[in-house]
């Protein structure tokens, strides 16, 4: 089976910079990816790591470490607009499905 | 392109009726997801489809749930007979299987209240 862990809120500054952690167990891993959704709203894709190391997007960046079954999603500049459920996501080997995190709710203060 | 198209966007109903969810993936597609996602039970997974075909329906929760996709650009999620824990925000999702990065793409979801 596969299960992952992420906090369920975090509360960060506009402007700031802040990281949202991810670990998980899995009995065949493929890849971490990151979804935000806004309320009310579907997921979006946002990123994914098959190899170790940092992948940066803009102002987002991803992060896996296979050996520590970890990753987190780093957003810098933080806006308002940043504020929504964040994610985590594995695929197992020679599967095409998602196992979804519980999410993490970002909210974003002036 | 339209992105995944999903009908009704908002259904309620009463128990013991029958519910169909209707999706409609991106042209090209190849595989279809279906997810569920409520407050206690986060995102699950229910059944996916490659080239049309039911791939893995474990997350189906029970017979009630059946899900068919007749062609590339259809697929319908049925709840017969429909009960009060099945409220739920039910997603249908997207993706070219020949496709970059394991990226899915969702629908903006059907919103079922069953009361």
């Amino acid at each position: 089976g596969q299960s992952l862990e992420q906090p369920s809120e975090v509360t960060a500054v506009e402007g700031a910079i802040v990281q949202i952690n991810c670990t998980y167990q899995t009995s065949g891993f493929y890849g971490l990816s990151w979804y935000q959704q806004h309320d009310g709203g579907a997921p979006t894709f946002l990123s994914y790591n098959a190899l170790d190391g940092l992948e940066e997007t803009g102002r987002f960046s991803s992060f896996l470490s296979r050996s520590d079954s970890y990753g987190y999603l780093l957003l810098q500049e933080l806006q308002m607009k940043d504020s929504a459920s964040y994610f985590c996501a594995v695929s197992g080997a020679g599967s095409y499905q998602l196992t979804f995190g519980k999410g993490t709710k970002l909210s974003v203060i002036p | 392109d339209a992105g995944v198209i999903q009908s009704p966007r908002h259904e309620v109903t009463e128990m013991g009726q029958e519910v169909t969810l209707r999706c409609k993936p991106i042209s090209g597609h190849n595989s279809l997801f279906w997810y569920r996602q409520t407050m206690m039970r986060g995102l699950e997974l229910l059944i996916y489809f490659n080239n049309n075909v039911p791939i893995d329906d474990s997350g189906m929760p029970e017979d009630r749930f059946s899900a068919k996709m007749p062609n590339a650009s259809f697929s319908t999620l049925k709840i017969q007979p429909s009960e009060p824990r099945d409220s739920a925000v039910y997603f249908c999702a997207s993706r070219n299987l020949a496709g970059g990065p394991n990226e899915q793409f969702f629908g903006p979801g059907t919103r079922l209240t069953v009361l």
